[in-house]
């Protein structure tokens, strides 16, 4: 079955850096776009971007630009979100979510189980 | 961008009522509009694509309707599995993939 497991937790102080992971397994790696989705305490959900696993091109939010960058090894199936110069609103839980599709529609069909990054001095 | 707004923010309700919620898009986006539904502590969960099919797995009580710029999510017969949280997300201008604020289903 598919399986997005990601990193654990983590507590940094503010204008650090942090890197989350994402372990995919059950599909085609490579067939799949991957974004990342985040979601601060008690808040919606906050699209931050996505990456191509098969070339490795990525797109992101525009508020994220210059600070968020996304990476994956193919040959350990695991894409990667790196966020540099936090700040306390970068508190939140950090989501990856593959995007399935179907015809011309697609969707997040499959969401890892969620990294808690507290960004606290 | 195109904004996703969701109503109402909250509401309660009984097992076994039919529920609604809606979600209006800042502009058309034709049928590329996605349901999901979150519980306490866990990720969203994937219950209706392109406005209207639903999930493997997700339960026929839950419909979507729409096209354009107005859709609605329907819940029949209300389960007490079914009080979570809900969001709207928009696919056909990105990035970025926006998100509604989500409708939160509480028990009356």
């Amino acid at each position: 079955q598919v399986l997005l497991v990601q990193s654990g937790a983590e507590v940094k102080k503010p204008g650090a850096l942090v890197k989350v992971s994402c372990k995919a397994s059950g599909y085609s790696f490579t067939n799949y776009y991957m974004h990342w989705v985040r979601q601060a305490p008690g808040q919606g959900l906050e699209w931050m971007g996505m990456i191509n696993p098969s070339g490795g091109s990525t797109r992101n939010a525009q508020k994220f630009q210059g600070r968020v960058t996304m990476t994956r090894d193919t040959s350990t199936s695991t894409v990667y979100m790196e966020l540099s110069s936090l700040r306390s609103e970068d508190t939140a839980v950090y989501y990856c979510a593959r995007r399935g599709r179907s015809t011309s529609w697609y969707y997040f069909d499959y969401w890892g189980q969620g990294t808690m990054v507290t960004v606290s001095s | 961008d195109i904004q996703m707004t969701q109503s109402p923010s909250s509401l309660s309700a009984s097992v076994g009522d039919r529920v609604t919620i809606t979600c209006r898009a800042s502009q058309s986006i034709s049928t590329y509009l996605n349901w999901y539904q979150q519980k306490p502590g866990k990720a969203p969960n994937l219950l209706i694509y392109a406005a209207s099919s639903l999930q493997r797995g997700v339960p026929s009580r839950f419909t979507g309707s729409g096209s354009g710029t107005d859709f609605t999510l329907t819940i029949s017969n209300l389960q007490p599995e079914d009080f979570a949280t809900y969001f709207c997300q928009q696919t056909y201008s990105t990035p970025p993939e926006t998100f509604g604020q989500g409708t939160k289903v509480e028990i009356k």
